[in-house]
């Protein structure tokens, strides 16, 4: 079965630090990738996606992930994290085999220090 | 804000009771998905409603009925449940169900507790 781990439940960062969090899939097909973050009391909201093309790719409010498909791997990063990231951090999958059927990662909550 | 609405945002029931999660998007897609997110446990799916036909039914338990009338409404019958089906239940839509281009939306969820 696919599966999406995310190896970090809990990360914190003083502000300005940089972040990397990892998300790994089980999946041997095309997939599309997708990082999702859902603020305190606010709902999920879309952060960056991967379809094809260029594996590096940005997002909203500085993020950027790398996809590696050798490695299975589409990590987050931002190289300086603002209080206002501090917020849970989802890792998703689908695959062009499935019906619209996203997997989750469990989430990493990520608190910035001021 | 979010073009996904959700009522009531609170829910509170015993588990002799049948309520009803309302999920609305304004949108114009024609997917539409509802999931169950419990405390560090990750998001899981529970079914799936493409163009009104429901694609996907994530072995969830007959206590939970699924309803869409149409491409912009979704709803979730519940009745006779259990203090572990309490958690945050998330309404989502996206253009369609599809193994492509597929980013969902989310609603703001409902938070539903069983006594």
């Amino acid at each position: 079965a696919q599966s999406v781990s995310q190896h970090n439940h809990h990360v914190i960062l003083s502000e300005a630090a940089s972040l990397e969090l990892g998300c790994n899939y089980s999946y041997g097909g095309t997939v599309n990738l997708f990082w999702y973050v859902q603020y305190p009391g606010q709902h999920l909201q879309l952060l960056l996606k991967y379809f094809s093309g260029d594996p590096l790719v940005k997002g909203i409010k500085g993020f950027e992930a790398e996809f590696i498909k050798s490695k299975f791997s589409f990590n987050l990063r931002k190289p300086s994290v603002q209080w206002s990231d501090t917020a849970e951090y989802f890792c998703a999958v689908n695959s062009f085999s499935n019906t619209g059927k996203l997997i989750f990662g469990q989430g990493t909550t990520l608190q910035v220090k001021p | 804000e979010t073009g996904v609405t959700q009522t009531p945002r609170h829910l509170v029931m015993g588990m002799t009771n049948k309520k009803s999660l309302k999920c609305e998007q304004h949108l114009g897609h024609n997917a539409m998905y509802w999931y169950k997110q419990s405390a560090k446990k990750p998001l899981e799916l529970m079914f799936v409603y493409n163009f009104k036909e429901q694609t996907e039914n994530n072995s969830v338990p007959s206590r939970f009925s699924p309803e869409c009338p149409n491409s912009s409404h979704l709803f979730l019958h519940l009745h006779t449940l259990q203090p572990e089906d309490s958690a945050l239940y998330l309404c989502a839509s996206s253009q369609e169900a599809s193994g492509g281009a597929n980013e969902q939306y989310f609603g703001p969820g409902t938070r539903l507790t069983v006594t």
